[in-house]
Order: C-alpha cells, then sequence, then structure tokens
C-alpha cells in the first residue's frame, strides 16, 4: 500500500507571494490533517479534514487555508508569505477522524520564503 | 491550556545502558497519550499509545495521572533507537505534539 505522498518536496518563494502545496493520503484514508514543524515550535497542528469538511483548526491566521477533495487529497494554501512561514509541512492521513486512529504522515513539503 | 513538555532536547546514552525519555503533559480531562519517531531521512511514524499498553521494539510508556507523566522506557538502549522522538496528547480530533527529544545512542 503507497504511502502518503506530498508534492512539491522543495519550495522557495518571496514574501508576498502565494503557495499551494498537495497532500495525497493512503488508499482508503478519509481523514487528512495538516501540520507546520519548526525548530523553534516544533510540530503545530495546522487544520485537519474530513469527508471534504474542516473538523479541526489550530491557532494559524486566515492566510493559512485548506481544503479536501471528493477522493480525499487535500490542498492546503498560504497567502501572502511571511519569512516566518518557513517550516516543514506535514501532511498525515488516517482511516477516520480521532487522534486514536494511527495517523500515517508524509515526508513534507520544505518550504523556504525568501 | 492543554500542552505536551519534553524537557529535554537531546539525551545522549552508550549501547546497553537505560533510557527513559520525560514526557509532561497538561490537560483536563482523561488524557490520551502517543509517542512518535523519526528515524533519521524516514518520516515520523507512531511508536506506541498509551491506550495499548504495549511493548514496541524494547519501549514501554506508562500513563501516570497523578504525576501527569508519559515517560518512555527501554532497559538497555541500542545504536538504532537513535532517532527524534515525539510526545503528543489527542486533544478532541487532534494531536499537540512536544517539541521533541533527540536520542543519541553510542557504541
Amino acid at each position: 500500500k503507497a504511502g502518503v505522498t506530498q508534492t512539491p518536496r522543495y519550495l522557495i518563494k518571496t514574501r508576498g507571494q502565494q503557495v499551494t502545496l498537495s497532500c495525497s493520503p493512503i488508499s482508503g484514508h478519509r481523514s487528512v490533517s495538516w501540520y507546520q514543524q519548526t525548530p523553534g515550535q516544533g510540530l503545530q497542528f495546522l487544520f485537519e479534514y474530513f469527508s471534504e469538511t474542516q473538523r479541526n483548526k489550530g491557532n494559524f491566521p486566515g492566510r493559512f487555508s485548506g481544503r479536501q477533495f471528493s477522493n480525499s487529497r487535500s490542498e492546503m494554501n498560504v497567502s501572502t508569505l511571511e519569512l516566518g512561514d518557513s517550516a516543514l509541512y506535514l501532511c498525515a492521513s488516517s482511516l477516520i477522524p480521532g487522534g486514536s486512529y494511527e495517523q500515517y504522515f508524509g515526508p513534507g513539503t520544505r518550504l523556504t520564503v525568501t | 491550556a492543554q500542552r505536551v513538555t519534553q524537557p529535554e532536547k537531546l539525551l545522549s546514552v552508550f549501547k546497553g545502558a537505560p533510557v527513559e525519555l520525560k514526557c509532561n503533559y497538561s490537560y483536563s480531562g482523561s488524557p490520551e497519550l502517543f509517542w512518535y519517531v523519526q528515524y533519521s531521512r524516514q518520516r515520523l511514524q507512531l511508536l506506541l499509545r498509551h491506550i495499548s499498553r504495549e511493548s514496541i521494539k524494547g519501549f514501554t510508556a506508562d500513563l501516570n495521572k497523578g504525576e501527569t507523566s508519559f515517560h518512555l522506557k527501554k532497559p538497555f538502549a541500542q545504536e538504532e533507537d537513535s532517532a527524534m522522538y515525539y510526545c503528543a496528547l489527542k486533544d478532541t480530533d487532534k494531536l499537540i505534539f512536544g517539541t521533541g527529544t533527540r536520542l543519541q545512542v553510542f557504541p
């Protein structure tokens, strides 16, 4: 069974631009969560999607948004990029929502904002 | 506020020595806790969860509600245990992670 895939793996953007990251969950998984990982803050929850609906959202500004498609693939978008948005963005999928169910993580997209 | 604290950024031990990675949490309710591990150049993966009371790769973790702790232990460390370890707490349907502890096991 193929694992969680994320594209692109690396991205360099300049301040003020916007970016879209993509996540394809494991086949059959319907819940997708996004996390931001930075050296200073560690792993922070961004949002979770299930059945094309955002079920949970972390404490991030409105510049961070996401969506989920009918095939469970998910995208996250960051508008008006800031230097502080440089991070590794991780996507995780699980069968259904709920942290009790194992979340399988992707390799991440490393975003650098210059 | 819900929080997970891992006080040690780095823990270095020699092969065969006991290991204890500390994790303390703050949660108003019945906590559900996990340990995730990230080996070099690999993805973050679940190591164990407290509800399973399992031992994975020789690691165990016991939930101590009185001390609000969920320390990860292994009696005899192996070189292949070198990795980044994250303690995580389930809060509704999301995970709150600690900042992680890097375990280095020297030969």
